[in-house]
């Protein structure tokens, strides 16, 4: 099965500035998805950002943004102008298309932002 | 409104007991999923399904059951055989193959807690 790594468990950021949190992946398939989730103090699992393998352009979402590396089987998050609602535990997931079509998870990383 | 329905949000198990917890989908989503996340950790999976009446082992499976009877539920049976039951339970669903509406994007319910007792 594919595993997903997320090297920082926590990381902290000042309010308005930029934050980068980081996600590798491992996969023998060429095709997949790969996103980022947000899992507030009341654990629902919020969709932040997702990313096609096949498509070279990163994925923006207001704030949020990619740098999706495929040869190096890495995908980091971009938050800019961090809010205070930033806060919250963020997790990397990775999901193969044709094979199985499960999706796996990093352990996480725990951002605090600054007031 | 379309989504995904857990029951119940708490549970407290007593040893030995078998527990289920529900999961009920109005998506049309021919996958289902259930993880399960221990405090301060990230979500791991325990069974899922991409059909009706078949469905495969995740990477914890051992002491939990699933079925799969029909396209909207997924229920998960927690036996007597896992010894340390107590976390979190999320279940999820989506679309199966290249889905260009959502991006193959995995929803989830609002979670169920297990608790020994």
């Amino acid at each position: 099965a594919q595993t997903v790594t997320q090297s920082q468990p926590e990381m902290s950021v000042q309010e308005a500035e930029t934050v980068t949190l980081s996600c590798t992946y491992d996969t023998s398939e060429s095709d997949y998805y790969l996103f980022w989730y947000k899992q507030p103090p009341s654990r629902q699992m919020i969709l932040v950002i997702r990313q096609e393998a096949y498509k070279q352009q990163n994925a923006t979402e207001n704030r949020f943004s990619v740098n999706f590396q495929k040869a190096a089987k890495s995908f980091s998050l971009k938050i800019s102008d961090s809010q205070l609602g930033d806060a919250a535990m963020y997790f990397c997931a990775h999901r193969e298309i044709y094979n199985n079509n499960d999706m796996r998870f990093g352990a996480g990383t725990r951002l605090t932002v600054k007031p | 409104d379309g989504g995904i329905t857990q029951s119940p949000k708490y549970l407290f198990r007593k040893e030995g007991q078998n527990v289920t917890l529900s999961c009920e989908q109005n998506l049309n989503h021919d996958a289902m999923y259930w993880y399960r996340q221990d405090p301060g950790q990230g979500l791991r999976l325990i069974y899922y399904s991409q059909i009706v009446n078949d469905f495969q082992k995740g990477d914890i499976a051992e002491g939990y059951s699933v079925s799969r009877e029909k396209k909207e539920s997924f229920p998960l049976t927690v036996t007597s055989a896992q010894k340390n039951p107590t976390a979190f339970y999320l279940c999820a669903s989506s679309h199966i193959g290249r889905d260009g509406l959502s991006g193959n994007t995995i929803y989830f319910g609002e979670g169920s807690w297990l608790t020994v007792v």
